[in-house]
């Protein structure tokens, strides 16, 4: 059972480049959401999504698009990086109902851009 | 402005004896709390939650306390393992399940044998 799978682990970028991280889920969870961690700061909540066609945003959600358009993908978009971006980027995935409501997490992706 | 704060940003403890982790929160409207666990190089995992509702949630090893008064929790991991050098993230939430989910900080245990 592969869960959450996240591509690519590594990517290095120069400012202005835009890239796509690539998050997927085989759990058939209809919610999805993006982290970023940085040290001292913890996880931060990107960009979420409740259902295909849904999503809204975060409490760090700029410079950073979303769309969902299956149940199982969830890609992050950065149009124009930055190094502020440079951070382990997480994606997450949960059932919409019962249980303790916990969030399964991929592996993670690590950004830099210089 | 951090609505969820682990202050202790790193703890050290021997094998054998008991951990806590402790976690503050500022928002009033948070009503549901969760413990994740993170090793190097991977995602976190779930390992324990608590409801408002209780002040007290054990699993095996692992116990969580909340103060909802004082806005604490603490994580209670007893008998420390070396397996268990970790960070630790707590988390919290306005109900089971809702859409966004706050973290603090994190705390790094390192279980010393």
């Amino acid at each position: 059972n592969a869960g959450v799978t996240q591509t690519p682990k590594f990517q290095v970028l120069k400012t202005g480049q835009s890239m796509t991280l690539q998050c997927a889920q085989d759990m058939n969870h209809e919610y999805m959401s993006w982290y970023r961690q940085d040290p001292g700061m913890g996880l931060r909540l990107i960009h979420y999504s409740v259902g295909a066609g849904i999503t809204d945003q975060g409490e760090v959600p700029n410079g950073y698009n979303v769309s969902r358009s299956t149940t199982e993908d969830f890609p992050l978009r950065l149009l124009s990086a930055a190094p502020s971006q440079t951070s382990v980027y997480f994606c997450a995935s949960r059932n919409s109902g019962g249980g303790t409501g916990e969030l399964f997490f991929g592996e993670g992706s690590r950004l830099t851009v210089l | 402005d951090q609505q969820v704060k682990q202050n202790s940003p790193s703890l050290s403890v021997q094998e054998g004896r008991i951990s806590i982790l402790n976690c503050d929160y500022t928002n009033s409207m948070f009503d549901y709390f969760l413990w994740y666990k993170k090793y190097p190089a991977e995602g976190p995992t779930f390992l324990i939650s608590i409801s408002s509702i209780k002040d007290k949630n054990e699993d095996g090893r692992f116990t969580v306390f909340l103060n909802k008064s004082a806005k604490h929790l603490s994580l209670h991991i007893v008998p420390s393992q070396p397996g268990d050098s970790a960070v630790y993230f707590c988390a919290a939430s306005e109900l089971r399940g809702a859409q966004k989910l706050v973290f603090g900080q994190g705390t790094r245990l390192t279980i010393n044998p």
